[in-house]
């Protein structure tokens, strides 16, 4: 089964509106996140680093007051989307590194349409 | 220059073939290198490592040359199952805590009946 849970799977809004994005690693304590952004027909590109207790890492072209990331658990990172627009359209997927074996896993993803 | 490289395909195959793909990356620094698989509108899934030395999964072998910078992931005998999209992913850290992982554009493999 999952071993990181993300909610919502998909999610649709109007342009202007916030949406807000959580990842839970199950059975374990991840103390850090990564988010990422999925275009259609790209790869994957890192957005942050979400690090539990502390403020998230951006990289480099990312909005850090567009995409607001809270990590205020072990277990719970969101990422809300701010004052969404329709390029903000895309799949976001978390990803925690597990405990013991260093692996990353995924969220399910969530699929965001922005009208 | 991007990061990763892959040819995107797609790559149509009959079953019982064998497929191979290709990746190049740019950091020279770059320590830790998987293979990675992606089903439409799905999350990555862990498909395997990469080691210096090359390694093999059942259908699947992968191998590195570091010298060229270029990783390679074989499939043989395809099942229909396998069709899907393979991201090869390295990272910029050797077992850093971060981890950070920098994606390819995905190979996309269609294995025909």
């Amino acid at each position: 089964g999952a071993v990181v849970s993300q909610h919502p799977s998909r999610v649709i809004c109007k342009s202007g509106t916030s949406v807000k994005i959580e990842c839970r690693s199950l059975d374990f304590q991840a103390t850090t996140m990564f988010w990422y952004r999925q275009f259609p027909k790209q790869s994957l590109m890192l957005m942050a680093t979400s690090n539990e207790g502390s403020k998230a890492t951006y990289e480099q072209g990312v909005e850090k007051d567009k995409f607001l990331i809270n990590h205020a658990s072990l277990t719970l990172s969101t990422l809300t989307v701010t004052s969404a627009h329709p390029e903000d359209s895309s799949f976001y997927i978390c990803s925690a590194k597990g405990h013991y074996t260093g692996e990353l896993f995924f969220g399910e993803g969530s699929r965001l349409t922005v009208l | 220059r991007k990061e990763v490289e892959q040819d995107p395909g797609p790559f149509n195959v009959p079953e019982g073939a064998t497929v191979a793909f290709n990746c190049t990356y740019s950091n020279s620094a770059s320590q830790s290198f998987f293979w990675y698989r992606q089903d439409c509108r799905k999350e990555p899934k862990l498909l395997m490592s990469v080691y210096s030395s090359g390694n093999e999964d059942g259908r699947f072998t992968a191998q590195l040359n570091r010298a060229s910078q270029y990783i390679s992931l074989l499939i043989r005998d395809s099942k229909l199952s396998d069709s899907a999209t393979y991201l090869c992913v390295v990272t910029d850290l050797y077992g850093g805590a971060t981890n950070k992982l920098i994606f390819g554009t995905g190979t996309l493999l269609a294995v025909q009946p």
